[in-house]
Order: C-alpha cells, then sequence, then structure tokens
C-alpha cells in the first residue's frame, strides 16, 4: 500500500525557518517526482515545487522561490522542504503528493495526511 | 500562469440527483485537467485525469469532459459521501501547476 507521511510542521516566528519531511513507502521513490502542494486556512489549493526522481530539475513557484528549498533523499525514500523566512502568508497545509506519469499523461495521483505550519507571533 | 475559474462556488444538490461542475482555463490546456475531491480534514484524492479518465478505484457515477478551456465533472446520481469541495488542475502547461478555486458540493 502506497503512504506518504508528512511531518515537521509546527508553530513558528515571522522570518523564522522549519523544515518539512515527507517518508514514501509502498513504491519505488526514486522512480517519481515528487511535488509540495500547501492549503491556507480555509481556502484552495496551491502548487509549491516540484523535483524529479534525480534530483535534476527543479521548480517553484514565484510565491515562494529564493525561500523555500526542495530536495530529496532517495536512499531514505524522503522528500524535504526547506521554509527559510516564513512569513504570516506561508501559513497552511503542506502537503507532498506524487507525480505519476504514464506514456501520455501525468497527475498528482497520491496525497500524504498533510502537515499544519503557522507561522505568527 | 493559466488561471482556472471553477464554477458554482457553491452547489447545492439532492442525494440521488445529478450534479455538474465547470472549470474553464484562461487559454487552452488541450486535454490536460485533473478533477481532485477533498473531504474536510483530509489531503486531496485524485478523481479524473486526462479530462475524463477515472483514476483507479472511482465509481463510474464520476465523469469528465472536455477540452482545451472549457472542462465539466458530472456526478451521476449523489451519494452521501460525494458532498466535498472539487478542485481541478491544469497540468499542461507548468510550472506553475494551477487549481481552480473549488467547488464546494453540499446538500440541498
Amino acid at each position: 500500500e502506497f503512504q506518504l507521511v508528512e511531518s515537521g510542521g509546527g508553530l513558528v516566528q515571522p522570518g523564522g525557518s522549519l523544515r518539512l519531511s515527507c517518508v514514501a513507502s509502498g513504491f519505488t521513490f526514486s522512480s517519481y517526482g515528487m511535488n509540495w502542494v500547501r492549503q491556507a486556512p480555509g481556502k484552495g489549493l496551491e502548487w509549491v515545487s516540484y523535483v524529479t526522481g534525480t534530483s535534476s530539475t527543479i521548480y517553484y513557484a514565484d510565491s515562494v522561490k529564493g525561500r523555500f528549498t526542495i530536495s530529496r533523499d532517495n536512499a531514505k525514500n524522503s522528500l524535504y522542504l526547506q521554509m527559510n523566512s516564513l512569513r504570516a502568508e506561508d501559513t497552511a497545509v503542506y502537503y507532498c503528493a506524487r507525480l505519476y506519469c504514464s506514456s501520455t499523461d501525468c497527475r498528482f495521483d497520491f496525497w500524504g495526511q498533510g502537515t499544519l505550519v503557522t507561522v505568527s507571533s | 500562469e493559466i488561471v482556472m475559474t471553477q464554477s458554482p462556488a457553491t452547489l447545492s444538490v439532492s442525494p440521488g440527483e445529478r450534479a455538474t461542475l465547470s472549470c474553464r482555463a484562461s487559454q487552452s490546456v488541450s486535454s490536460k485537467l485533473a478533477w481532485y475531491q477533498q473531504k474536510p480534514g483530509q489531503a486531496p484524492r485524485l478523481l479524473i485525469y486526462g479530462a475524463s479518465t477515472r483514476a483507479t478505484g472511482i465509481p463510474a457515477r464520476f465523469s469528465g469532459s472536455g477540452s482545451g478551456t472549457e472542462f465539466t465533472l458530472t456526478i451521476s446520481s449523489l451519494q452521501s459521501e460525494d458532498f466535498a469541495v472539487y478542485y481541478c488542475q491544469q497540468y499542461n502547461n507548468w510550472p506553475p501547476y494551477t487549481f481552480g478555486q473549488g467547488t464546494k458540493l453540499e446538500i440541498k
């Protein structure tokens, strides 16, 4: 059974840092691109960042570029999001999501349960 | 950046009836369109990808249609477990992947 388990969320002051983790099981982690997607309280979904299986390509949303860093350790089946210079507007549940690609299509086919990040003084 | 617009924001439907949710893209996304269902306190769940292909384990009462800029998610006979928020997402032109703002499907 596929599983993605996020951790590392919590309360942090504006300007602070936090590192999120997502541990995968039940599939060959290194074969899949992975994403972080966030959801502010009562709001919709916002894509944050993407990394390929080999970490050769990385993308960020403009809202986090220069502040957040995505990385992965395939030996540990783990995905990370280092978040620096946090702002109140970064408050959200952060989900990791697997990108599954067939020959003709890609989709976010599996999501973790999320971890809540609260930025407040 | 492609902007995804969903309508209506809230849809009230009785159990057993049909629900039709709409999603419009600000420019063509071909058929690179997915639908997700999200229940309170839960992660999103993939329903439809490629605009019309049901994901594994998704009941046949869920169907997707459309291409280009106009898309529809239809739930043919609403069950109690279908009342949730639904999001569309384009993945034709990325980054960024972009989502609609969601449609809340509520019990009438």
